[in-house]
């Protein structure tokens, strides 16, 4: 079975600095999705980046980033220039790509972030 | 282009009764997947339908059922409420290809509340 864990429970940063959120993940799995999704206190949960386990390069989505260390078990999440709007749980979250896959999220149990101004 | 919306968004039930929720994916997908999101639990599958069809169920007990119509709009349904059962509950949509899976788009949720 296919674990994740987030081992920072909270998290505060002060605006336009960096962060780094960290996520670590158990499988045998060698085709796989991994994901970055944000909840803010809306309860809207917003994809924020896509790792696809078969390509090396790192993912980037503007001031979002991923270090994927496929060998490791280990996908942080690195947000540059934090903004206020990025206050929000982060979750961590694994699917399998390929044999009878189903649409199955496994998530993590989220870091809160809180963006100072 | 719309996203995945969810009715109603709050609702309050007591114990004992039934609930039924529903949700409309984005316009092109028709895989439908449900969570159950609780402070205690975290974030839970519950269970995914692809062509009006469930693919695979999470570990629940038989009150949390659902379904899918031939347009992919999905309804979940709660009977015989516990208060355990109160929680968030999480629709998300993906293109849905058989075989392999895609990345999951969220609605805003629906609040069940159980007295």
């Amino acid at each position: 079975a296919q674990t994740v864990t987030q081992s920072q429970p909270e998290m505060s940063v002060q605006e336009a600095e960096t962060v780094t959120l960290s996520c670590t993940y158990d499988t045998s799995e060698n085709n796989y999705y991994l994901f970055w999704y944000k909840q803010p206190p809306s309860r809207q949960m917003i994809l924020v980046i896509r790792q696809e386990a078969y390509k090396q390069q790192n993912a980037t989505e503007n001031r979002f980033s991923v270090n994927f260390q496929k060998a490791a078990k280990s996908f942080s999440l690195k947000i540059s220039d934090s903004q206020l709007g990025d206050t929000a749980m982060y979750f961590c979250a694994f699917m399998k790509r390929y044999g009878g896959a189903t649409n199955k999220l496994i998530f993590g149990t989220g870091t809160l972030l809180a963006v100072q101004p | 282009k719309a996203g995945v919306t969810q009715t109603p968004r709050y609702l309050i039930k007591t114990r004992g009764q039934q609930v039924t929720l529903s949700c409309s994916p984005i316009s092109g997908h028709r895989s439908v997947s449900w969570y159950q999101q609780t402070p205690g639990q975290g974030l839970q599958f519950l269970f995914e339908y692809f062509s009006e069809t469930q693919r695979n169920k999470g570990n629940f007990p038989g009150r949390f059922s659902g379904r899918q119509f031939s347009n992919s709009r999905s309804e979940m349904n709660v009977s015989t409420l516990e208060l355990g059962d109160s929680a968030l509950y999480l629709c998300a949509s993906s293109f849905g290809t058989s075989g392999v899976t895609d990345t999951q788009y969220f609605g805003p949720g629906t609040r069940l509340t159980v007295l």
